[in-house]
């Protein structure tokens, strides 16, 4: 159980165009979901959290008018990459956190965003 | 400051030799603590993970970590490393209720035959 999913798992994109990618967990509800950024050969770092039906709070040195979190159901979490940059591109990986149960969290594969 | 530090960024060894995988945290409290396994271009895998209990904890593919509070360490062992081990190896630490987890920068463990 726990498995989160994440789609597109790879998108390539012409800068200046938005691109959006979800985050979905498929066998539990997701009270909190967790976006983070990784660059090659990095660590991941943590870019916002979001609760459901609420605003994400974001973290310090992320823009959050260009990476807009929408967490509208238990379930599903959208990251949308908008007026997108070749400096944007990343592997971006979220997670969920179980309602009853915040200290762990489940991570999705990942998706690749390259931007042209 | 709080951090999570895993002072090797890569390791080689030998496949059938023993690993061990250092990590350190600097928190006030005692964290949750976990380590995460990634292949190249893919997401994360849970080995193992501690939270209180026994200190010495077993995970999946044969490794298991030790809590050391004296210490502050969660180092990462295998007696015996396999080919395809080698993937970037991650330590991660949660503060109780906090809900931020934190992840170390790494290390990279390269297998050779």
């Amino acid at each position: 159980g726990a498995v989160v999913s994440q789609h597109p798992s790879r998108v390539i994109c012409k800068s200046g165009t938005s691109v959006k990618i979800e985050c979905r967990s498929l066998d539990f509800q997701a009270t909190t979901m967790f976006w983070y950024r990784q660059f090659p050969k990095q660590s991941l770092m943590l870019m916002a959290t979001s609760n459901e039906g609420s605003k994400a709070t974001y973290e310090q040195g992320v823009e959050k008018d260009k990476f807009l979190i929408n967490h509208a159901s238990l379930t599903l979490s959208t990251l949308t990459v908008t007026s997108a940059h070749p400096e944007d591109s990343s592997f971006y990986i979220c997670s969920g956190a179980r309602q009853a149960n915040y200290n762990e969290q489940f991570f999705g594969p990942g998706t690749r965003l390259t931007v042209l | 400051a709080q951090s999570v530090t895993q002072p090797d960024i890569h390791i080689t060894v030998s496949e059938g030799a023993s690993l061990e995988l250092r990590c350190n945290y600097s928190y006030g409290a005692t964290p949750y603590l976990f380590w995460y396994v990634q292949s190249p271009g893919q997401g994360l895998q849970l080995l193992l993970k501690y939270f209180s209990g026994d200190t010495l904890v077993q995970g999946i593919k044969g490794f298991e970590a030790e809590f050391k509070r004296s210490q502050s360490s969660f180092n990462l062992r295998k007696p015996s490393v396999h080919w395809s081990d080698a993937a970037e190896y991650f330590c991660a630490v949660v503060i109780y209720n906090n809900n931020d987890m934190r992840f170390g920068a790494g290390t990279r463990l390269t297998v050779k035959p």
